[in-house]
């Protein structure tokens, strides 16, 4: 089965500054998807952004961009210029279509936004 | 769009009783998910579902669980009879027909604490 982890239970930042999230998969797949989603304290689940296996061009939405290592099985999200607002669990995901719908989730990383 | 609609949104219950989640899909989507979230064991699927049918409940606790979906507009998740182990925030997902590119999305959750 498809595992997805994420090492650090827990990551701080100063406000303006950058923080990188990990993550990392495992998979035989050649074709799959990889999602982050944040979870702030109102607990909804909310898509932060989303990358394609078979794209090399790694994904960026405003200020979140990941970096996409394939040959890595490493899914890492950067967050620039950090808010308040930024507060939040964020979760790493995969989805592949020999999983048929199924996601699988990393167990999450807490993420402070020091003012 | 409303969104995945869940309710209750809070739920306090007593050893022993029995409890009824209830979930409203996107009107459209063709796969939904039960997740349970606890501090413990962090996001876990439970069950979910393709066209009404469930296709996966391997993550379902034990019999004391059971999911329905009549129909693809609604689902409920029951716990009979409740236990305080059960105490958790429970998340209905829902994703749309197409592609296994397509994101999940998450309702709201529901609180649930079993005394």
């Amino acid at each position: 089965a498809q595992t997805v982890t994420q090492s650090q239970p827990e990551m701080s930042v100063q406000e303006a500054e950058t923080v990188t999230l990990s993550c990392t998969y495992d998979t035989s797949e050649s074709d799959y998807y990889l999602f982050w989603y944040k979870q702030p304290p109102s607990r909804q689940m909310i898509l932060v952004i989303r990358q394609e296996a078979y794209k090399q061009q790694n994904a960026t939405e405003n200020r979140f961009s990941v970096n996409f290592q394939k040959a890595a099985k490493s899914f890492s999200l950067k967050i620039s210029d950090s808010q308040l607002g930024d507060a939040a669990m964020y979760f790493c995901a995969y989805r592949s279509p020999n999983t048929g719908n199924q996601f699988y989730f990393g167990t999450g990383t807490s993420l402070t936004v020091i003012p | 769009d409303a969104g995945v609609i869940q309710s209750p949104r809070h739920e306090v219950t007593e050893m022993g009783q029995e409890v009824t989640l209830r979930c409203k899909p996107i009107s459209g989507h063709n796969s939904l998910f039960w997740y349970r979230q606890t501090m413990m064991r962090g996001l876990e699927l439970l069950i979910y579902f393709n066209n009404n049918v469930p296709i996966d409940d391997s993550g379902m606790p034990e019999d004391r669980f059971s999911a329905k979906m009549p129909n693809a507009s609604f689902s409920t998740l029951k716990i009979q009879p409740s236990e305080p182990r059960d105490s958790a925030v429970y998340f209905c997902a829902s994703s749309p027909e197409g592609g296994w590119e397509e994101t999940q999305y998450f309702g709201p959750g529901t609180r649930l604490l079993v005394l």
